[in-house]
Formats: C-alpha cells, sequence, structure tokens
C-alpha cells in the first residue's frame, strides 16, 4: 500500500538554530499534505495544510514564520522549525493525501524534535 | 467548521465488540467521515472511512446515522493489539481545492484481558 516516510525520526538540535523535517510520499502523488504536532499523550494539533505548489494555509495560533512549511514536488514536503526553543520539543506528524475527499489519508511515522 | 466529539476513553474486554462514538452534528453533505488509530509514538493508522453508507473492511465497521450527524466505529472482537487511541475526522475539500480536516479529541481504548 501507499506509504508516507518522514526523516528524520529523531532528532536533537541546539535551541536557537533551525531543523528540517522532511515528508515524502513514496508510491503516489500527494496533491495535500498535512503537518500536526502532538505532545505526550495528547491528541493531534493540525498545524497547517499545504498544497503543491502554493502557500501552506497554517491553523490559529500557528506562527508561519516560526513553522515553515514547503511543498515543492507532489512527493515531498518540509517542516521547518526556525530558531528553536526547548518549547517546540514536540512529536511531529505529516500525512498525505490526493485530492479527492473519499481517498484515505495516509500518515507519516512521526518525528521527535528534542530542543536541547 | 464541522467539530467532532468523542468520549475521551473507554475501556473494554477482550475478546467482546467495542462501540467507539463519534458526534459530527455540523457535518457538510460532502465530508467523508474517517477513522484512524495511534499507538504510542507512531504516526496514526488508517481504520476505515465512509460518506453515508455503513462500511466494512477487515478491521472494523462503520455505521453512519440516517441524518450523518453521527457515527460508531465498532470493533468486532477487540484484541490486546486494539488498545490505541482512536480519532474520527471529518474530511473536506473545499470549492478550489483546499482541504480541511476537523479532527476529534480522539478516545483512549483500554482492553482489559
Amino acid at each position: 500500500g501507499a506509504v508516507v516516510s518522514q526523516h528524520p525520526s529523531r532528532v536533537i538540535c541546539k535551541s536557537g538554530t533551525s531543523v528540517k523535517i522532511e515528508c515524502r510520499s513514496l508510491d503516489f502523488q500527494a496533491t495535500t499534505m498535512f503537518w500536526y504536532r502532538q505532545f505526550p499523550k495528547k491528541s493531534l494539533m493540525l498545524m497547517a495544510t499545504s498544497n503543491e505548489g502554493s502557500k501552506a494555509t497554517y491553523e490559529q495560533g500557528v506562527e508561519k514564520d516560526k513553522f515553515l512549511i514547503n511543498h515543492a514536488s507532489l512527493t515531498l514536503s518540509t517542516l521547518t522549525v526556525t530558531s528553536a526553543h526547548p518549547e517546540d520539543s514536540s512529536f511531529y506528524i505529516c500525512s498525505a493525501a490526493t485530492g479527492s475527499s473519499g481517498n484515505t489519508i495516509y500518515f507519516g511515522e512521526g518525528s521527535w524534535l528534542t530542543v536541547v | 467548521d464541522a467539530k467532532t466529539t468523542q468520549p475521551n476513553s473507554m475501556e473494554s474486554n477482550e475478546e467482546e465488540p467495542v462501540h467507539l462514538p463519534c458526534n459530527h452534528s455540523t457535518i457538510s453533505g460532502t465530508d467523508y467521515i474517517h477513522w484512524y488509530r495511534q499507538l504510542p509514538s507512531q504516526g496514526p493508522e488508517y481504520v476505515i472511512h465512509g460518506l453515508t453508507s455503513n462500511v466494512n473492511n477487515r478491521m472494523a465497521s462503520l455505521a453512519i446515522a440516517e441524518d450523518r450527524k453521527s457515527s460508531t466505529l465498532i470493533l468486532h472482537r477487540a484484541t490486546l493489539r486494539d488498545a490505541a487511541v482512536y480519532y474520527c475526522i471529518l474530511r473536506r475539500i473545499g470549492y478550489f481545492g483546499n482541504e480541511k480536516l476537523t479532527f476529534g479529541t480522539g478516545t483512549r481504548l483500554t482492553i482489559i484481558p
């Protein structure tokens, strides 16, 4: 079946640096990709929705200048956490979908970010 | 925006059926109902989805109310591996092709051996 892959699965970075997380759809073209963050034992929080070739749509309260999302191709989206701080430490998950709302949404394995 | 409401937690005995409810009273006619489940430190796993008719697959059944304002995910015979957080999601594609996902808070299902 379709697979969405995230990389890296775990990353540790120093406070003040930027870190990039990649999300790839391996065997299908994803017209839309979604980014979420999740704190321990909490629900997924949708951060933004990105359509290939256009700017991402951010959810209310999500800083677009801090969480840069790029969806340059139909198989790759990236999330860059800029000037990371310890409170940005979280589990980040992406998902990918084709254009029809009746199709399955495929989730990545998630990426653990720890900012020290 | 359409919202979904789920109980925070549920318990069930192993090998018994489980009915996980979801309310989505503001659902629109084009919203699909998706269910996913998540194990700790993993990405969500697809379970089932539907629009109006009840759906069955090898994992579960989805019962959708006639007015579509609620749905129920049915696990016919729960096993310990079914312990997870279950999310009810409405998926809508707007006129301009923009996507909107509306998450429930998720139901943490505990299976009692």
